[in-house]
């Protein structure tokens, strides 16, 4: 499956909106994204998931350019609430690798 | 969306000792479970592929046993740390797959080796 690359860490402020990109240039016709949040001590959480160009729903938006080979996930306007590691995965369908990258640790400041 | 539980969240124990961990899809049925080890600031590290009513899958560099992996039912994994050292001490993480593309995580298990 495709390697994720994603940035290590970003800043925000309240109220902004945040954009996360990842990086997949392998990514296969059969593979999807998704992402996730953690928070520590606690287990992943799903957020969005798209095949190609751009889903929305009640917490994010994920956009997905025609190659593919790059995702950026938007927070519109975040709050504290929101600092958390965020990771792209890569998957497909009907197969078990679900590996995670190095993920994205972003902190909302007041 | 589907919840995944785990049991304990946290257990503590001395070196040479056994400890299982469980892993339950609470409203669905899993065919497939996961389990990811995490170390602090570090990202989930997948362990193995569990599968229901087969062996499970892991990965390069994980010990099978060591780590043992048991998926008996639909609902269930477990996953037994044996002869744990403190180089064990992490957060374990486990997961189910729900149809084609779907993935829900439980809470965590924090284990601690003294």
């Amino acid at each position: 499956l495709a390697k994720t690359t994603q940035p290590i860490s970003m800043d925000s402020y309240e109220g902004q909106e945040v954009n996360i990109t990842c990086s997949h240039n392998n990514i296969a016709t059969n593979d999807y994204i998704t992402w996730y949040q953690q928070f520590p001590s606690q287990g992943p959480r799903f957020i969005i998931q798209g095949y190609k160009t751009k889903v929305t729903n009640e917490v994010a938006s994920l956009f997905i350019p025609a190659d593919r080979k790059s995702s950026t996930l938007s927070l519109p306007r975040v709050s504290l609430s929101d600092t958390a590691v965020y990771y792209c995965l890569v998957g497909r369908y009907n197969n078990n690798d679900m590996r995670f990258g190095a993920g994205t640790r972003l902190t909302v400041k007041p | 969306g589907a919840v995944v539980s785990q049991h304990p969240s946290w257990v503590i124990c001395k070196s040479g000792t056994s400890v299982k961990i469980e892993c339950r899809s609470l409203d669905f049925q899993a065919t497939t479970m996961f389990w990811y080890r995490q170390f602090p600031k570090q990202s989930l590290m997948l362990m193995a592929t569990s599968n229901e009513g087969s062996k499970a899958t892991y990965e390069q560099g994980v010990e099978k046993d060591k780590f043992l992996i048991n998926h008996a039912s639909l609902t269930l994994s477990t996953l037994t740390v044996t002869s744990a050292h403190p180089e064990d001490s992490s957060f374990y993480i486990c997961s189910a797959r729900v149809g084609d593309n779907e993935q829900f995580f439980g809470p965590g298990t924090r284990l601690t080796v003294l």
